[in-house]
């Protein structure tokens, strides 16, 4: 049971350049998310997909696009990458166990730096 | 104004003491907060969830909902220095019920 697994784990890439961050959970939870950090801030919300074939936008969806392959896949990608998307990229994902308890679990990250 | 808010710190407490840590909503009809703990370089790890009013307690977390006041706080009791640390609140979103929404989180430093 891995939990929440991203590739890549570093990236480097030059302005202009495309690529897609990849994500994976083995917990069958309906809603997955994609979260930047830029240092010494919280999380922002890109997108996020609350069951398998939607995707929504969330607070700093500019840039980027997703797409929610299985229930198990949700990827993002930069299509014309800026300085400005240099930052730690989270993904998530979770699920509302039968209790009513909520439980949300990230990734390990993916640092992204853009020159 | 954001929609979820804390003091982005440090808080500074010193070993054993009770550790406080606030934040502030602006969904009025938000029904799930979190507690986050995130060590430098790591991602967030869930040490609390709580959607009903009052207090819920874990080992030494206890966190606080006050949906009146749109508050919810988080204490540690007998802070050690592991638990030095950002704390980051999330709200699920009454609006956007699928939208977990970050504050910008407080950094805790416990002194021995």
């Amino acid at each position: 049971n891995a939990g929440v697994t991203q590739t890549p784990k570093f990236q480097v890439l030059k302005t202009g350049q495309s690529m897609t961050l990849q994500c994976a959970q083995d917990m069958n939870h309906n809603s997955m998310y994609w979260y930047r950090q830029d240092p010494g801030m919280g999380l922002r919300l890109i997108y996020y997909s609350a069951s398998e074939g939607t995707t929504d936008k969330g607070e700093v969806p500019n840039g980027y696009n997703v797409s929610r392959l299985n229930k198990r896949e949700f990827s993002l990608r930069l299509e014309s990458a800026a300085p400005s998307q240099t930052s730690v990229y989270f993904c998530a994902s979770s699920e509302v166990t039968s209790g009513g308890r909520e439980t949300q679990y990230f990734g390990p990250g993916t640092r992204l730096l853009v020159l | 104004q954001k929609e979820v808010e804390q003091n982005s710190g440090p808080l500074s407490v010193p070993e054993g003491a009770i550790a406080s840590l606030n934040c502030t909503y602006s969904d009025r009809g938000s029904q799930s907060f979190f507690w986050y703990r995130q060590y430098s370089g790591k991602s967030p790890e869930l040490i609390m969830f709580i959607y009903s009013n009052g207090d819920k307690e874990d080992g030494r977390f206890t966190a606080q909902l006050n949906k009146a006041s749109q508050y919810v706080s988080l204490l540690i009791r007998d802070s050690q220095p592991s638990d030095s640390a950002t704390y980051l609140c999330a709200v699920r979103l009454y609006s956007s019920a699928s939208k977990i929404i970050f504050g910008s989180g407080t950094r805790l430093s416990i002194r021995p």
